[in-house]
């Protein structure tokens, strides 16, 4: 059954610390995104790939970093720099031709404290 | 500069009764649109999608509008029924750029009983 796969669901850092939330997709996409949400903001871009090897910033890059290595992965490290990393962030893929819909993981919430 | 936007943040419908969600934006290149469904701590999951040379789309309960002249795009769900109690975002496309789409803030909708 092909699908998109957050991990984990949950989790807690202590302030300072560099995490890596997980994300992997077996639909043979070529396009991965890493979305944040927040209340009352909606979802705003992190990062997006649309090749294995090539990834570009979106509006709101600071303080992340990623890698995509494999077609299949697209993990996101929230560093240190990241002012404010509380909040749940949402994984996607799609394929890169029109239409441009996506298909999301369930998501991980992270709470730094 | 939130170029696809959702003015109204909340919505409360009886069930039964029709449901109208709005979208707007600012940018006359968009080519296509979809709206996203999502339940708290889950993932976004697509409902439906217009593209720019039509003007309604409709899916059993769910029919979407566009307004070209007006960048304007509307949301109907008749029946509402309680389970489609939910966030909805609306997304814009832009064909020929990168796959990635733009999401609207969101709008909360409660189906009363």
């Amino acid at each position: 059954d092909g699908g998109i796969t957050q991990s984990p669901k949950y989790l807690f850092r202590k302030e300072g610390q560099n995490v890596t939330l997980s994300c992997e997709q077996n639909l043979n996409h070529d396009a991965m995104y890493w979305y944040r949400q927040d209340p009352g903001q909606g979802l705003r871009l992190i990062y997006y790939s649309q090749i294995v090897n090539d990834f570009q910033k979106g509006d709101i890059a600071e303080g992340y970093s990623v890698s995509r290595e494999k077609k299949e992965s697209f993990p996101l490290t929230v560093t240190s720099a990241q002012k404010n990393p509380t909040a749940f962030y949402l994984c996607a893929s799609s394929i890169n031709r029109a239409p441009y819909g996506y298909t999301f993981g369930s998501g991980t919430r992270l709470t730094v404290v | 500069d939130q170029q696809v936007k959702q003015n109204s943040p909340s919505l409360s419908v009886q069930e039964g009764r029709i449901s109208i969600l709005n979208c707007d934006y600012t940018n006359s290149m968009f080519d296509y649109f979809l709206w996203y469904k999502k339940y708290p701590a889950e993932g976004p999951t697509f409902l439906i999608s217009i593209s720019s040379i039509k003007d309604k789309n409709e899916d059993g309960r769910f029919t979407v509008f566009l307004n070209k002249s007006a960048k304007h795009l509307s949301l109907h769900i008749v029946p509402s029924q309680p389970g489609d109690s939910a966030v909805y975002f609306c997304a814009a496309s832009l064909t020929g750029t990168a796959s990635k789409l733009t999401f609207g803030t969101g709008t909360r909708l409660q189906v009363t009983l």
